[in-house]
């Protein structure tokens, strides 16, 4: 059974205050590792694909990085506006489409 | 521009009713998804689809149905509602066809609250 687990469940940063997310998961077979933006009340925002271990992709303040193990998303230099919750997900080798999430890291960044 | 769109966005229904909740893509894709979120759960996979008069079950799929007509919905069902299935429910579609990137688009959401 795939699993996906993330953590902190909640990040408290001041604004500048640079930081990581970590997504550990256990997918037979990997195809391919999600993060996503969660604002209150709006549906999941895709941020980043990432396929196989050691591949890197940036988005402004964004930096994901993958192992073999888990995932990370770093946050550099913070802002207000980052505040959200961030989803992790796996797709299995198994499991054609059909994305397992973790429960989301809820990120506060206070001005 | 290509969207998904969710109806209604918010529902209040009673225990044993039967409610339906649409989903509707403009983008073509072939795969379709149904989630509910709850706390403490994060996001669960209910039914997912690969294209017209394919369905398959997912995660959390027991008191739930789905039929798929069209490229462009796939109406999730609650035959008859319970308390349990209170929750915030979301559509995604993807298409692999031609991209790298795979990933599911998600609508903006249906909170359901059965008394």
């Amino acid at each position: 059974e795939d699993q996906v687990t993330q953590s902190p469940e909640a990040l408290r940063l001041q604004e500048g205050e640079s930081s990581s997310l970590n997504c550990s998961y256990t997918v037979s077979g990997l195809r391919g590792l999600f993060w996503y933006r969660q604002d209150p009340g709006k549906g999941p925002e895709f941020l980043f694909t990432l396929y196989s271990a050691g591949e890197e992709k940036e988005k402004e303040r964004l930096k994901a990085t993958l192992t073999k193990k888990e995932s990370f998303l770093h946050i550099t230099a913070p802002k207000p506006e980052d505040s959200a919750t961030y989803l992790c997900a796996a797709e299995g080798g198994t499991s054609y489409g059909k994305l397992t999430f973790g429960q989301g890291t809820i990120l506060t960044v206070h001005p | 521009d290509a969207e998904i769109t969710q109806s209604p966005r918010h529902k209040i229904t009673e225990t044993g009713r039967q409610v339906t909740l649409a989903c509707h893509q403009t983008w073509n894709h072939n795969n379709m998804f149904w989630y509910r979120q709850d706390l403490g759960h994060g996001l669960r996979l209910i039914h997912y689809s690969y294209g017209v008069q394919d369905t398959n079950k997912g995660e959390v799929s027991d008191g739930y149905s789905v039929s798929r007509s069209n490229t462009e919905d796939l109406p999730l069902t609650l035959e008859s509602a319970a308390s349990s299935q209170t929750s915030v429910y979301f559509c995604a579609s993807s298409d692999r066809a031609g991209g790298n990137e795979d990933e599911q688009f998600f609508g903006p959401g249906t909170r359901l609250t059965v008394l």
